[in-house]
């Protein structure tokens, strides 16, 4: 069971480059998010699905774009990327929504933009 | 604000001795759950305790909530190094706060 995988693992990034982050589950979940972790800043949630076909805005979503195509998958893009975006991103899923089932989290893409 | 805030911010102790963390909230809350972060990692899930539990343990861990004061703890009792982790907590928002950072020495 392999749960949540993310790719790349790692990114070296020039600003104002176009970066899809790729996330794939397979258990099935309705709910999927994206989060950024930054030192000193904790988790901050950028977009979440919680169905497929549906999508919506968390706290810090400027700069990037998701889609639902399916239940499994859930890409995140940043269109122009800039140093700022500098982070590791997480990729979660949960079965229910609304933020109080169990979330269940990749290995994370780690993000430098130069 | 249901973000859960995690006090201290950072705990060093021996191996074999207990850790306690805790948790505040603002908020009504349906349930608090327990993550822990090992170091370039994804957060792994603990633990969860609903709004009308009082204590639940697994394991090595015992968390315990108090609605009435908004708050919540985490011990882990006869520590390992392996132990070693960021833990967080979560009040059924999709706010993560800082977390705290534990090591435990061998």
């Amino acid at each position: 069971i392999a749960g949540i995988t993310q790719a790349p693992t790692s990114q070296i990034l020039a600003a104002g480059r176009r970066m899809t982050l790729r996330c794939t589950q397979d258990m099935r979940h309705n709910a999927m998010y994206w989060y950024r972790q930054d030192l000193g800043l904790g988790l901050r949630l950028i977009h979440y699905s919680n169905t497929a076909g549906t999508t919506g805005k968390g706290e810090v979503p400027d700069g990037y774009s998701v889609s639902r195509a399916n239940t499994d998958d859930f890409p995140l893009t940043l269109a122009s990327a800039v140093p700022s975006q500098t982070s590791v991103y997480f990729c979660a899923s949960s079965e229910g929504t609304g933020g109080t089932d169990t979330q269940y989290f990749g290995p994370g893409t780690r993000l430098t933009v130069l | 604000s249901q973000q859960g805030e995690e006090d201290p911010q950072a705990l060093s102790i021996q191996e074999g001795e207990n850790a306690t963390m805790n948790c505040s909230y603002k908020t009504s809350i349906n349930n608090l759950q327990w993550y822990r972060q090992n170091s370039g990692r994804g957060l792994v899930h603990l633990i969860l305790i609903r709004s009308n539990e009082r204590e639940k343990h697994s394991g090595r861990l015992r968390v315990t909530l108090d609605t009435s004061k908004k708050s919540s703890s985490l011990l882990i009792t006869a520590s390992r190094a392996a132990d070693t982790a960021s833990y967080f907590c979560n009040t059924g928002k999709l706010i993560f706060g800082q977390g705290t950072t534990l090591q435990v020495k061998p």
